[in-house]
């Protein structure tokens, strides 16, 4: 039972670049969440799926477009990469969409963006 | 201690010592609480987590308060060992409209010296 799994690790993009971080998980749960940690600013909210076929925004989506690909897989993508995506991404997600629930996080993407 | 939206406070402890983490939230309509662990180069990890119709609750060598009255939370840790140096953060989950939504803190640094 391997949880929440994110791929790639590591990434370094140049200014522009697109790409796509991977995200997929096998608990059976419902709902799947995207974050960005930067140091001293704890974890922010990109983007929520609450359920298989809706998605919302969070608190940072600018910049960013997600996907849920099925109720195992929820994708972020970045269309332009730019200096102030260089953080360390977490995908995580919970079994529902409810205010009492918890969230069980991957191991992370660290991606820099020269 | 650590307050949800501001500095990353560090704490020193010897092994074998209690450790108290401190989290202040300020959003009154907060009903659920959330502590998590993070050891460097890895995702947040699940520690204990407690609802509002509740004071206390304890886990395995930890115990999480909530205080209302002055919107505290704090994480107690029994007999602290070396494998328990990491960030913790507290996290919240207000309901209403950010329902099944949490908000985390910042994070305390603790670091268990032999």
């Amino acid at each position: 039972n391997a949880g929440v799994t994110q791929t790639p690790k590591f990434q370094v993009l140049k200014t522009g670049q697109s790409m796509t971080l991977q995200c997929a998980q096998d608990m059976n749960h419902n709902s799947m969440y995207w974050y960005r940690q930067d140091p001293g600013m704890g974890l922010r909210l990109i983007y929520y799926s609450a359920s298989e076929g809706t998605t919302d925004k969070g608190e940072v989506p600018n910049g960013y477009n997600v996907s849920r690909l099925n109720k195992r897989e929820f994708s972020l993508r970045l269309e332009s990469a730019a200096p102030s995506q260089t953080s360390v991404y977490f995908c995580a997600s919970s079994e529902a969409w409810t205010s009492k629930n918890i969230q069980y996080f991957g191991a992370g993407t660290r991606l820099s963006v020269l | 201690g650590e307050s949800v939206g501001l500095h990353l406070p560090t704490l020193s402890v010897q092994e074998g010592d209690n450790s108290i983490i401190n989290c202040a939230y300020s959003n009154s309509a907060s009903d659920y609480f959330i502590w998590y662990k993070q050891e460097s180069g890895k995702g947040p990890q699940f520690i204990i987590d407690i609802r509002s119709n509740m004071d206390k609750r304890q886990g395995q060598r930890v115990t999480v308060l909530l205080n209302k009255t002055v919107k505290h939370l704090s994480l107690q840790i029994a007999a602290t060992q070396p494998g328990d140096s990491a960030v913790y953060f507290c996290a919240e989950n207000a309901g209403g409209t950010s329902y099944g939504k949490l908000t985390f803190g910042q994070g305390t640094i603790l670091t268990v010296h032999p």
